[in-house]
C-alpha cells in the first residue's frame, strides 16, 4: 500500500470520538487487505482484514471499508480510547502472493 | 501463546562485525519473513521463505543473508554490519499464500551499528 492523497501521517483524536484512518493502495490486483496496529516498542498487531469481494467488515469497535473503484481503504475506530494510541498500517496482498505491501502508517494520538 | 519469538531484543555492533538474528514461530506456519523498519517509514521486506527449503529476496536484500533452518526457524545474518543497517528488524510468519490470513509479527530486534 501507499499513502497518497487522503493519507494523513498523524491524527489527533479526542477520547470518546470516532477515528477514521485512510489508506490508498496502488495495486489493482490486490485482493486481500489488512490493518495492523503498532504500539511503541512492539511489533505490528493484526486488527482486522477484508477480502476484495467485500466492501465493509466490522469487528469489535473497528470497521474496515474498501472502495476498489478508487483503491481506497479506511479503518474506523468507534469511541476511541487512550489504548488506541499507536501507529496504524494498512497492508495489501494479491492472491497467491506471499508478500505484503505496507503503507507508511498513521500515528494516532488520543487526547484525554 | 508465544507466536513469533525474536532474539535478541537489543544489540549494539561495531561496523564490520557479524551478527545473526534468530526467529522462531510455534504456529506451524509455512511462510516466514524478515522486515526492517526505519523511523517514519513502513516495513520493508528483506527476505522471505515461502516454505521450508526455499528463500527469496525482498525489496532490500543487500547486505543480508537468511537461513530457513526448519519449519519453525528463520534466521537473518549480517556478515559485515554497516551503520546503514541500524534499524528495527521484525520477523513474521504466515500460513501460506492460498490462505487469506494475516502475517503475525514478533516484537522486533533493535539493532544499532556504530
Amino acid at each position: 500500500g501507499e499513502s497518497v492523497g487522503l493519507h494523513l501521517p498523524t491524527l489527533s483524536v479526542q477520547e470518546g470520538d470516532n477515528s477514521i484512518i485512510n489508506c490508498a493502495y496502488s495495486n489493482s490486483a490486490s485482493d486481500y487487505f489488512i490493518w495492523y496496529k503498532q504500539e511503541s516498542g512492539k511489533g505490528p498487531q493484526f486488527i482486522i482484514d477484508i477480502r476484495s469481494n467485500m466492501d465493509k467488515r466490522q469487528g469489535q469497535r473497528v470497521t474496515v471499508l474498501l472502495n476498489k473503484t478508487v483503491k481506497h481503504l479506511s479503518l474506523q475506530i468507534a469511541a476511541t480510547q487512550p489504548g488506541d494510541s499507536a501507529v496504524y498500517f494498512c497492508a495489501e496482498r494479491g492472491s497467491n502472493d506471499y508478500k505484503l505491501s505496507f503503507g507508511a502508517g498513521t500515528t494516532v494520538t488520543v487526547r484525554a | 501463546n508465544a507466536g513469533v519469538t525474536q532474539t535478541p531484543k537489543f544489540q549494539v555492533l561495531k561496523t564490520g562485525q557479524s551478527m545473526t538474528l534468530q526467529c522462531a514461530q510455534d504456529m506451524n506456519h509455512n511462510s516466514m519473513y524478515w522486515y526492517r523498519q526505519d523511523p517514519g517509514m513502513g516495513l520493508r521486506l528483506i527476505y522471505y521463505s515461502a516454505s521450508e527449503g526455499t528463500t527469496d529476496k525482498g525489496e532490500v536484500p543487500n547486505g543480508y543473508n537468511v537461513s530457513r533452518l526448519n519449519k519453525r526457524e528463520f534466521s537473518l545474518r549480517l556478515e559485515s554490519a554497516a551503520p546503514s543497517q541500524t534499524s528495527v528488524y521484525f520477523c513474521a510468519s504466515f500460513t501460506g499464500a492460498l490462505s487469506n490470513q494475516p502475517q503475525h509479527f514478533g516484537d522486533g530486534t533493535r539493532l544499532s551499528i556504530l
